[in-house]
């Protein structure tokens, strides 16, 4: 099973900056990397898809790069209601996924 | 525009077993894949499995193996899953999300179900 893991768990900034959010696999996962934001009470958003593409929907301050382990989504600068904690995913060659920890983007 | 509707929140006692259920809309249901995703209390997502809307193929987790069943209603484009055997740590919200176009990523989420388990 491939791990994904994320740092830093959490991230305390403040309005207008920016933040850069790590995830990294233990082995390579391509450029198959998807990134979502959730906020309390609500389900999970898909950001970004193929490691650099963005959703639908999506405002150009959020970007993501990386290919095979190692992964970046930058959020160029803070708004409000960015302030909340993102996710990592992968799918293996066998059909399963898995889920980074997560980070928790806070204000500071 | 697409929609997952999801049932609503269900009490059980350990042992027993609950049945989800997912609607969608918006779009034509058996060319995308459902997957089922949860989440403990004040914790991540875990992903569950996934089955084909167009064939009923299924994969899960290797952890939930035996005791969850994914199916779906092409008629009524429902995705429903059942999990049995609950224990106090089945306890979570549970999401259906829809496979994106690739199958590599879940784009769309329908709104959660709160699944407690207790005595």
């Amino acid at each position: 099973e491939i791990v994904l893991t994320q740092s830093p768990a959490t991230l305390s900034l403040s309005p207008g900056e920016r933040a850069t959010l790590s995830c990294r696999a233990s082995q390579s996962v391509s450029s198959y990397l998807a990134w979502y934001q959730q906020k309390p009470g609500q389900a999970p958003r898909l950001l970004i898809y193929d490691a650099s593409n963005r959703a639908t929907g999506i405002p150009a301050r959020f970007s993501g790069s990386g290919s095979g382990t190692d992964f970046t989504l930058t959020i160029s600068s803070l708004e409000p209601e960015d302030f909340a904690v993102y996710y990592c995913q992968q799918r293996s060659n066998w059909q399963a996924f898995t889920f980074g920890p997560g980070t928790k983007v806070d204000i500071k | 525009q697409v929609q997952l509707v999801q049932s609503g929140a269900e009490v059980k006692k350990p042992g027993a077993s609950v049945k989800v259920s997912c609607k969608a809309s918006g779009y034509t249901f058996t060319s995308y894949g459902i997957s089922w995703v949860r989440q403990a209390p004040g914790q991540g997502l875990e992903w569950m499995g996934w089955i084909s809307a167009y064939n009923g193929n299924t994969n899960y987790a290797q952890k939930l193996q035996g005791r969850v069943t994914m199916t779906t209603d092409t008629s009524t484009s429902t995705a429903y899953m059942e999990l049995r055997s609950l224990r106090s740590d089945d306890t979570a919200v549970y999401y259906c999300a829809r496979l994106g176009r690739d199958g590599y990523n879940f784009d769309y989420w329908g709104q959660g179900t709160l699944v407690t388990v207790s005595s």
